[in-house]
């Protein structure tokens, strides 16, 4: 069975760099995008990015100045780092395993495994 | 780039049938996934690919597909059913970019 487990700081001041990992156990590392995805309060889902096994990344247009997403396939992790936060910022931060499913007649991607979410309040 | 739409509220009575429609560009290219999101817990996957169900995932969940628009169909809704339900793709204009729904809140009545 598949688990992700996260962690980071759930606290942060304004201008301060925001940092989670999530450690991937079970399953294929190298198959899957593994991506951070956020949630403001009472509000919807937001996909900040992804990365894959070899470190190739997408971020989302709107956030990709200020957002790195690395990995460490030694480790089976991948991290989050956004810089200069914001009460803008504030949300549950969620990680989660991406697939990609590319054939003759069907695209499609889904995320089947999440971690448990992490809640991070910036605030002065 | 493209983005997808849901409506923001739907009710059912308990054991009829609900239908949460999803539209945007992105759909004429992939198929949507669904995902069902109760307070204080991480989104659970319940319909991806064409019609595809996770283990676990009762049958009464359903989805389907036509042209821009997705629709997840629960046949009987159950009081556990009440959740935020969330659709999603990949963005058909940049293959390298996520698109999320707004997400439909769904009350069983």
């Amino acid at each position: 069975q598949v688990q992700l487990q996260q962690w980071g700081a759930g606290l942060l001041k304004p201008s301060e760099t925001l940092s989670l990992t999530c450690a991937v156990y079970g399953g294929s590392f190298t198959d899957h995008y593994w991506t951070w995805i956020r949630q403001s309060p009472g509000k919807g889902l937001e996909w900040i990015g992804e990365i894959n096994h070899s470190g190739s990344a997408n971020y989302n247009p709107s956030l990709k100045s200020r957002v790195t997403i690395s990995v460490d396939t030694s480790k089976n992790q991948f991290s989050l780092e956004v810089r200069s936060v914001t009460a803008a910022d504030t949300a549950v931060y969620f990680c989660a395993r991406g697939n990609d499913i590319v054939t003759t007649y069907d695209l499609y991607y889904y995320f089947d495994f999440w971690g448990q979410g992490t809640l991070v309040t910036v605030s002065s | 780039s493209s983005e997808l739409t849901q409506d923001p509220a739907v009710s059912v009575a308990l054991g009829q049938t609900v239908r949460i429609t999803c539209q945007g560009d992105s759909l004429r290219s992939y198929y949507a996934s669904w995902y069902q999101q109760k307070p204080g817990q991480a989104p659970i996957l319940v319909i991806f690919g064409k019609n595809n169900r996770p283990s676990g995932i009762p049958d009464r969940f359903s989805g389907s597909n036509s042209g821009s628009r997705a629709s997840l169909t629960i046949t009987g809704a159950q009081a556990e059913d009440e959740a935020d339900y969330y659709c999603h793709s990949r963005d058909n204009s940049d293959y390298h970019r996520v698109v999320f729904g707004g997400g439909t809140k769904l009350t069983v009545l």
